[in-house]
């Protein structure tokens, strides 16, 4: 693809309940971000991928927080039981190398209602 | 903490006119990004400067760091109404986790 995909792009959910955003990144991509934004805010720095090694999760906010890159490729990022906190912007970048230009996805919004 | 913490936060200007903002940071650096939102989503790449560099140009924007105060500063000449967005600043830090740590973005408005 031209760029890198987010799905789905809105998500409404009860509280409590699980969710699954997805990221593509650019295909050759090495690196791979997740970043949270609530509304108004800076980038929250979530997780990290690069090639095969051990993925950078010292952003993640709580255990209900996962993420996983299959392939060096697509990544999922899983919340579980949600919370209203939980509400934010999610937005996926990716680089061809670590810390060079990132290019990101138009993010998931998502609400815990 | 955020890496970069820019400033002013907000700033509303004329087309035509020049707007600067800035960047500071804590630890040392190996490069610097701006980056661009509008409309809340994604994010695109400005400039990258690295820490050997003292200035940056791209068309309409002049990127500066100074390494010995910890600040950068981006200078958009001549806005456009176009221009009115949110602007990051995005550090890579020097030996040791290969985060992009982002500030909490300037807003710049530009009224026709």
């Amino acid at each position: 693809g031209a760029g890198v995909s987010q799905s789905p792009s809105n998500k409404v959910t009860e509280k409590g309940k699980d969710v699954e955003l997805r990221c593509d990144p650019i295909s050759g991509h090495t690196a791979l971000y997740w970043y949270r934004q609530s509304l108004g805010q800076g980038l929250e720095f979530l997780i990290y991928f690069q090639g095969n090694s051990a993925p950078d999760k010292s952003g993640l906010p709580s255990d209900r927080f996962s993420a996983e890159r299959t392939g060096g490729s697509v990544s999922t990022l899983t919340i579980q039981r949600t919370q209203q906190e939980d509400s934010a912007v999610y937005l996926c970048a990716s680089s061809y190398r670590t810390g060079e230009k990132a290019f990101f996805g138009q993010g998931t919004r998502l609400t815990v209602v | 903490s955020q890496q970069g913490e820019e400033d002013p936060q907000a700033l509303s200007i004329q087309e035509g006119e020049n707007a600067t903002m800035n960047c500071s940071y804590k630890t040392s650096i190996n490069n610097l990004q701006w980056y661009r939102q509008n409309s809340g989503r994604g994010l695109v790449h400005l400039i990258l400067i690295r820490s050997n560099e003292r200035e940056k140009h791209s068309g309409r924007l002049r990127v500066t760091l100074d390494t010995s105060k910890k600040s950068s500063s981006l200078l958009i000449t001549a806005s456009r109404a176009a221009d009115t967005a949110s602007y990051f600043c995005a550090t890579l830090p020097k030996g040791g986790n290969n985060r992009l740590a982002f500030g909490k973005g300037n807003q710049v408005v530009v009224i026709p």
